[in-house]
């Protein structure tokens, strides 16, 4: 199983900063099977990257996945008060599918 | 229009099953595959599978095999999740979510609502 181990748990930033949450792969990972969630409080998870770098419909340009092989990042240019919300990366380049532990972004 | 709407709470003894219903509407239901995930209280995803709304292929996580069966009904473009021999670390709310048609290995876009799933003595 591949583990996937998010860094920082929680994150505490402002509105307007720049915020950095990785993801580390316990192996090597195709890019084009890894991708990233956002989930608000009491809601689904929204994707928001595909393909470790390309952004989901309608979402924004200030989010931005970059990474490859085991080291996976996402960038969040400028904090908008609606991205305070919990993050998580997937691999689906083995079975079983598996997600981080998930990263808390709070303001 | 939201495109996956699933059934309602349920609250379930140990030991019992549960059937979780996932309907989509605005796109062709045959064209897509449906993953099943769940989030323990506070914690975070766990994949439990994947079914084929085409060709009726199924992947489930290792965890699960033997204890859930994954169905779809394109009459009516619902996909199913029936867990069996519950127990009280199965609490945890259900999603649905749409990905490719031929293989697990895809991004899930989108997400049901959810459905919690409770199991008590």
């Amino acid at each position: 199983e591949t583990v996937l181990t998010q860094f920082p748990g929680t994150l505490s930033l402002s509105p307007g900063e720049r915020a950095t949450l990785s993801c580390r792969a316990s192996q090597r990972v195709t890019s084009s099977h890894f991708a990233w969630y956002q989930q608000r409080p009491g809601q689904a998870p929204r994707l928001l990257i595909y393909g470790a770098s390309s952004r989901a419909t309608g979402i924004p340009d200030r989010f931005s996945g970059s990474g490859s092989g085991t080291d996976f990042t996402l960038t969040i240019s400028s904090l908008e008060p609606e991205d305070f919300a919990v993050y998580y990366c997937q691999q689906f380049d083995s079975s079983p599918i598996t997600f981080g532990q998930g990263t808390r972004l709070d303001i | 229009q939201v495109p996956l709407v699933q059934s309602g709470a349920e609250v379930k003894k140990t030991g019992a099953s549960v059937k979780v219903s996932c309907k989509a509407s605005g796109y062709t239901f045959t064209s897509y595959g449906i993953n099943w995930v769940r989030q323990a209280p506070g914690q975070g995803l766990e994949w439990v599978g994947w079914i084929s709304a085409y060709s009726g292929n199924i992947k489930y996580a290792q965890k699960f095999q033997g204890r859930v069966t994954l169905t779809t009904d394109a009459s009516t473009s619902t996909a199913y999740m029936e867990l069996r021999s519950l127990r009280s670390d199965d609490t945890a709310v259900y999603y649905c979510a749409r990905s490719s048609d031929y293989s697990y290995a895809d991004w899930f876009d989108p997400w049901g609502q959810g459905t919690l799933v409770t199991v008590s003595s």
